[in-house]
């Protein structure tokens, strides 16, 4: 089955700097990747996804980018603000196929 | 509804007592999925369902678990002679399709004593 790798486990960076999170898949049959934020106490929220007929993707401070050759994503976020502190999962699944496997989450605080 | 949810939000139970959570997907979401969330750990699948196809249970973690689905409505997940090593947040989410996103719903907190 799919196995997916995240680092780090915990990430601190100052407010205004960017925060990089990596994620790496095992089965290269695997085209749908999501990113979730957990903050504290609260549910997973989707907060973006990529589909692996392209390679970067981005919504405001927000950028995902897959390199499929090598089976790693990455979740990057510019300009950090306070309210980015939260646990992030990544996920990969096959298309057409409903087991989405999550990262073990890395935790974000950005320091103020 | 406007989105996932999820009753009861906090259970506590007795070890050997059996649970029943229960999940109301968002309207016209065919797919509905079960995780579970131990404290500080990442989300574990447990149960998937689409329409009126089988379920995928592979990620049950044992023949104690099982889940239910009438049609695309309200699911339950039964838990039978409850462990204290099922205490953890049991997750719903529900999708418009298998490759759409997942909106999840706020969880049951289940502890087990």
């Amino acid at each position: 089955g799919e196995n997916v790798e995240q680092h780090p486990s915990t990430l601190s960076v100052q407010e205004g700097d960017s925060a990089v999170i990596k994620c790496t898949y095992s089965d290269s049959a695997s085209n749908y990747f999501p990113w979730y934020k957990q903050e504290l106490g609260k549910r997973p929220q989707l907060i973006i996804d990529i589909r692996s007929n392209v390679g970067e993707k981005k919504d405001q401070r927000i950028a995902v980018t897959l390199n499929k050759t090598a089976k790693h994503f990455s979740l990057h976020i510019t300009e950090t603000q306070p309210e980015d502190s939260a646990v992030y999962f990544c996920a990969a699944s096959m298309g057409g196929y409903q087991k989405v496997t999550f990262g073990t989450g890395t935790k974000l605080q950005v320091i103020p | 509804g406007a989105g996932v949810s999820q009753s009861p939000s906090n259970k506590v139970t007795e070890k050997g007592k059996d649970v029943e959570l229960r999940c109301d997907p968002i309207s016209g979401h065919t797919a509905l999925y079960w995780y579970r969330q131990r404290l500080g750990q990442g989300l574990e699948f447990l149960i998937y369902f689409q329409g009126n196809s089988a379920p995928d249970k592979s990620g049950l973690p044992s023949d104690r678990f099982s889940a239910e689905r009438t049609g695309e409505s309200v699911s339950t997940l039964t838990i039978q002679r409850t462990q204290q090593e099922d205490s953890a947040v049991y997750l719903c989410a529900s999708s418009l399709g298998v490759e759409d996103g997942r909106t999840f719903g706020s969880g049951t907190r289940l502890t087990v004593v």
